[in-house]
C-alpha cells in the first residue's frame, strides 16, 4: 500500500525567511503532483513532477523530485503572507490514471 | 465552463436518508474522479471515470456508494443510507490527459446529523 507522509504538518514562519516542506512515499512512482487549497477552498495544482531529478519553479515556490530517494520537496524562498495555505504532495499510485495517494498536508502559516 | 462545477455547495442529510451529488467536468475532459476529503486530511481517492466506462471504484468505502457518468460527461455520486461518518467534504476533479494534473471542483460539504 503507497503511503505518502509529509512533514513538518504545521509551519509558522516569517514572511522573508526560507523554508522546506518534505514528501516522503513508500513505493516506487515517479509521477507526483503538488496541491495549495486555501481555507474553505478547492485544491489548486501547483506542480506537476514527471520523471527523476524534474525540478519546477514557479514564483517563490520551487519544486523537485528524487525518486530514487521516493522524496519531493516544496521550497519557499522569501515568504509572503499570500503564500499562507495547506500545502498537499500527492503521488500517482497507478500511472496509467492518475489515481492519487495524498499526504496529510502542511498548513502553512506565514507572519507579517 | 471555465472550471469543474458541483452542487450542492452544502448538503445537511438526517442519518438514513439519501444523496446524491453532482459534478459537471470541464468540457472535453475525459478523465473524472471523485475524492473524499475528511477534515484536517488530505483527499482519498474514491473512484474514476474515463469517458463513461466507470474504470475503478476500488476507493467506495461501502456498498452505500454509487458513481456514474452515463454520457461521459456529468457525473452523479450517490450515498444511500447516509451515516455520521458520511460527513465530510466530495471533491470531483477532472483531467483532459495525462502529466497535467487535475483541475478540482469546489467541492461538496455534506454534513450527516
Amino acid at each position: 500500500e503507497l503511503k505518502v507522509e509529509q512533514n513538518p504538518l504545521f509551519l509558522s514562519m516569517q514572511e522573508g525567511k526560507n523554508y522546506t516542506i518534505y514528501c516522503n512515499y513508500s513505493t516506487t512512482s515517479d509521477r507526483l503532483y503538488w496541491y495549495r487549497q486555501d481555507p474553505g477552498k478547492s485544491l489548486e495544482s501547483l506542480f506537476v513532477l514527471l520523471s527523476n531529478g524534474a525540478v519546477k519553479q514557479e514564483g517563490r515556490l520551487m519544486a523537485s523530485l528524487d525518486t530514487k530517494a521516493r522524496l519531493s520537496t516544496l521550497h519557499i524562498t522569501a515568504a509572503v503572507h499570500d503564500l499562507s495555505a495547506t500545502y498537499f504532495c500527492a503521488v500517482d499510485m497507478d500511472q496509467g490514471a492518475q489515481k492519487l495517494v495524498f499526504g496529510q498536508g502542511t498548513r502553512l502559516t506565514i507572519n507579517p | 465552463g471555465a472550471g469543474v462545477s458541483q452542487s450542492p455547495r452544502y448538503k445537511v442529510a438526517k442519518r438514513g436518508q439519501d444523496v446524491a451529488l453532482r459534478c459537471d467536468p470541464i468540457s472535453g475532459h475525459v478523465s473524472l474522479f471523485w475524492y473524499q476529503q475528511a477534515l484536517g486530511q488530505g483527499p482519498e481517492f474514491l473512484t474514476y471515470f474515463q469517458n463513461e466506462a466507470q474504470l475503478d471504484k476500488s476507493g467506495l468505502p461501502s456498498d452505500r456508494f454509487f458513481a456514474e457518468r452515463p454520457e461521459g460527461s456529468v457525473s452523479t455520486l450517490k450515498i444511500q443510507r447516509t451515516q455520521q461518518e458520511d460527513s465530510a467534504v466530495y471533491l470531483c476533479a477532472s483531467s483532459q490527459a495525462l502529466n497535467y494534473g487535475y483541475t478540482f471542483g469546489s467541492g461538496t460539504r455534506l454534513t450527516v446529523v
